[in-house]
């Protein structure tokens, strides 16, 4: 799977949209792109993924640059439940045999601001 | 929320015992993980399963067994448990794998592990 880079942390004021940014230039034609996100002290939650279409869902909107080499994660109207760690992870599509685990970095350690 | 339950919650174990953990979902995913999550390393996979009975190895599995004889329930054994063990383990399930559609992983909320 292709890595990652992303800010060690970011902040953002409660109410604004909160904008992630991954930096995922080795990625190839077959890997999607997960965020996820980690509470203090529960385990990780699922927001979203894509491929290379921007995606929207209840949580979160994702944006994939045309060359797909970087992305965006936007938390349209952030609020204090928001602060966690997010992780950009990419993963091959039909990916069989081996380990198959999701490999988590370090992620972006977001604090919103009352 | 995913339907997964971990137990025990918490656990303080000391140092030689055997220690099983449950992982326990309702979902009906095939595919189920162990994970453990320790500062500066995040999270790494022990081993995962892909079916009732089949189990695989994964990053970090040395000193860990697994069982899986229903397609709900999910076993981490740690043979003799020892201080580097000392952890938090997630267990994670999902329909597919890899990427695309139905692969998202779900999380249970995590049995913290004390080996004295």
């Amino acid at each position: 799977d292709a890595k990652t880079t992303q800010p060690p942390s970011m902040d953002c004021a409660e109410g604004r949209a909160a904008n992630l940014p991954c930096n995922h230039s080795t990625i190839s034609g077959n890997e999607y792109v997960y965020w996820y996100r980690q509470i203090h002290s529960q385990g990780p939650q699922y927001i979203i993924h894509g491929l290379k279409n921007n995606e929207t869902n209840e949580m979160a909107s994702l944006i994939i640059t045309e060359d797909r080499k970087s992305s965006t994660l936007i938390l349209p109207h952030a609020t204090l439940r928001d602060t966690a760690v997010y992780y950009c992870i990419v993963r091959v599509a039909g990916a069989g045999g081996g380990a198959d685990g999701l490999t988590f970095g370090k992620g972006t350690h977001l604090i919103i601001q009352p | 929320d995913a339907g997964i339950t971990q137990s025990p919650r918490h656990k303080v174990t000391e140092t030689g015992t055997p220690v099983t953990l449950r992982c326990h979902q309702t979902e009906n995913h095939r595919y189920m993980y162990w994970y453990r999550q320790d500062p500066g390393h995040g999270l790494r996979l022990i081993h995962y399963s892909y079916g009732v009975k089949d189990t695989d190895k994964g990053e970090v599995s040395d000193g860990y067994s697994v069982s899986r004889s229903k397609t709900e329930d999910f076993l981490l054994t740690l043979e003799s448990a020892t201080s580097s063990q000392t952890s938090v383990y997630f267990c994670a399930i999902s329909r597919s794998f890899g990427g695309g559609e139905n692969t998202e992983a779900f999380f249970g909320q995590g049995t913290r592990l004390t080996v004295v």
